[in-house]
C-alpha cells in the first residue's frame, strides 16, 4: 500500500465549476503538506504549502487538512481552461534527514472544458 | 529570479551506457532534491543534496548517484542505465533555511530515453 493515495481520474469538469481534489495518507510523521500542478511536458509548480490542519486560502485555490482523518484537499473555484492540468499532492515529515524528501500522490489529470 | 535549469532536456541512450544529468538551483537556494517521474510509479524520491552532501537518500539501486558542488549546482548520474531507466528526472531546489522554508521549486525535468 502507497503512503499517499490519490485518485487518479481523469476528471472532466465545465468552466466555472468547482474542483475538489483529494489525498489520503497513513503515515502520521507526514506534517507538511503541499499541492503542485504540472502541466504536459513541464515540471511541477507549487502552487500551495501547509504545515498545519485548517484552511489556506489563494485566489481561487483553498488547501484543507485534516491530519486527524488524515485527508488533505485541494478546491478550485471558478475553473477555467486552464486550469487544465495534472495536480500532484506531496507530503514532508519533520525535522531529522526529512527535510528535502517529498512523498508523491499519484497525480489526478484535470480537464475543464469550455 | 531565474528558476531552476536542468541540461540537458532531452537524452537518448542505450542499455548499458551511463549517464550524467545537470541542475543548477534558484540563486540562494542551498538543497537540491532528485526525483524520477514515470507513469507507472509516479514522482520518486531519489536523494537531496545540502551544503555538498547527501542529505537524505530514497530506495533506488547504487547505480543512481549524485554530488553537489560549491556553488549549490547538482549532478546526478546513472550508470549502466536499463530500459526500465526511462524517466523525466526533475530537480528541485529549496532554501533550506530555518523550518518552514522547505517550499520546493522544480526544474522543467530531463527527459531520458534507453533503448
Amino acid at each position: 500500500q502507497k503512503e499517499v493515495e490519490q485518485d487518479p481520474g481523469p476528471l472532466s469538469v465545465p468552466e466555472g465549476a468547482i474542483v475538489s481534489l483529494n489525498c489520503t495518507y497513513s503515515n502520521s510523521a507526514f506534517q507538511y503538506f503541499m499541492w503542485y500542478r504540472q502541466y504536459s511536458r513541464k515540471g511541477p509548480e507549487l502552487l500551495m504549502y501547509t504545515y498545519s490542519s485548517g484552511n489556506k486560502e489563494d485566489g481561487r485555490f483553498t488547501a484543507q487538512v485534516d491530519k486527524s482523518s488524515k485527508y488533505i484537499s485541494l478546491f478550485i473555484r471558478d475553473s477555467q481552461p486552464s486550469d487544465s492540468a495534472t495536480y500532484l499532492c506531496a507530503m514532508r515529515k519533520a525535522g531529522g534527514t526529512s527535510y528535502g524528501k517529498l512523498t508523491f500522490g499519484q497525480g489526478t489529470i484535470l480537464t475543464v472544458h469550455p | 529570479k531565474a528558476g531552476v535549469t536542468q541540461t540537458p532536456r532531452y537524452l537518448i541512450k542505450t542499455r548499458g551506457q551511463q549517464v550524467t544529468l545537470s541542475c543548477s538551483p534558484i540563486s540562494g537556494h542551498r538543497s537540491v532534491s532528485w526525483y524520477q517521474q514515470t507513469p507507472g510509479q509516479g514522482l520518486q524520491f531519489l536523494f537531496e543534496y545540502f551544503s555538498e552532501t547527501q542529505r537524505n537518500k530514497g530506495n533506488f539501486p547504487g547505480r543512481f548517484s549524485g554530488r553537489q558542488f560549491s556553488n549549490s549546482r547538482s549532478e546526478m548520474n546513472v550508470s549502466t542505465l536499463e530500459l526500465g531507466d526511462s524517466a523525466l528526472y526533475l530537480c528541485a531546489s529549496s532554501p533550506s533555511v530555518g523550518t518552514a522554508n522547505y517550499e520546493q521549486y522544480f526544474g522543467p525535468g530531463t527527459r531520458l530515453t534507453v533503448t
